[in-house]
């Protein structure tokens, strides 16, 4: 049971470049997330998916598209890098219980775009 | 409590002794609260939720208060250890039902001394 994977760990990239961030999960969950983090500032939602098929827009979405492959996959692209989108991307997901809400994150993507 | 600009507050404790944590969070009408650890390097690890019907909740070494009439929530972990040191952040589910989004403070840095 590996939890959340996110791919790859470390990327560089030249702004207009784009390049696609995948994540998987393996807990059957329903929601999964795509967060940034930039220093100092805590994790911004940039897209979710509630259950497979659907997707929605977060706090920071311009720049990014996502697509929810089936439940155990959500991948975060990146059409045309540019500076600003220098981060680390977590991805995490939920079994949307209604129970509980914690969500399980996976190791991170640092992304420097130059 | 909640950083102002780049800087995140911190907290420096002696090993051993008890530490409390503090947020504040920003919509009266949110229902659930989660405090979560990150240690550099790596993502956000659950550590202990509550629900808006509850005032405090404990877990193993670590209690939640609540005072929802102030909007503020804290995290206390008696008897600090080395392996504590982390970046502390409460988080809070805003619109209730069935919407799991989360909304993440900017964190506390929590530094151990041995």
């Amino acid at each position: 049971n590996a939890g959340v994977t996110q791919t790859p760990k470390f990327q560089v990239l030249k702004t207009g470049q784009s390049m696609t961030l995948q994540c998987a999960q393996d807990m059957n969950h329903n929601s999964m997330y795509w967060y940034r983090q930039d220093p100092g500032m805590g994790l911004r939602l940039i897209y979710y998916s509630a259950s497979e098929g659907t997707t929605d827009k977060g706090e920071v979405p311009n720049g990014y598209n996502v697509s929810r492959l089936n439940k155990r996959e959500f991948s975060l692209r990146l059409e045309s890098a540019a500076p600003s989108q220098t981060s680390v991307y977590f991805c995490a997901s939920s079994r949307s219980s209604g129970v509980s809400y914690e969500q399980y994150f996976g190791p991170g993507t640092r992304l420097t775009v130059t | 409590g909640e950083s102002v600009g780049l800087h995140l507050p911190t907290l420096s404790v002696q090993e051993g002794d008890n530490s409390i944590i503090n947020c504040a969070y920003s919509n009266s009408a949110s229902d659930y609260f989660i405090w979560y650890k990150q240690v550099s390097g790596k993502g956000p690890q659950f550590i202990i939720d509550i629900r808006s019907n509850m005032d405090k909740r404990q877990g193993q070494r670590v209690t939640v208060l609540l005072n929802k009439t102030v909007k503020h929530l804290s995290l206390q972990i008696a008897a600090t250890q080395p392996g504590d040191s982390a970046v502390y952040f409460c988080a809070e589910n805003m619109s209730g039902g069935s919407n799991y989004k989360l909304t993440f403070g900017k964190g506390t840095l929590l530094t151990v001394n041995p």
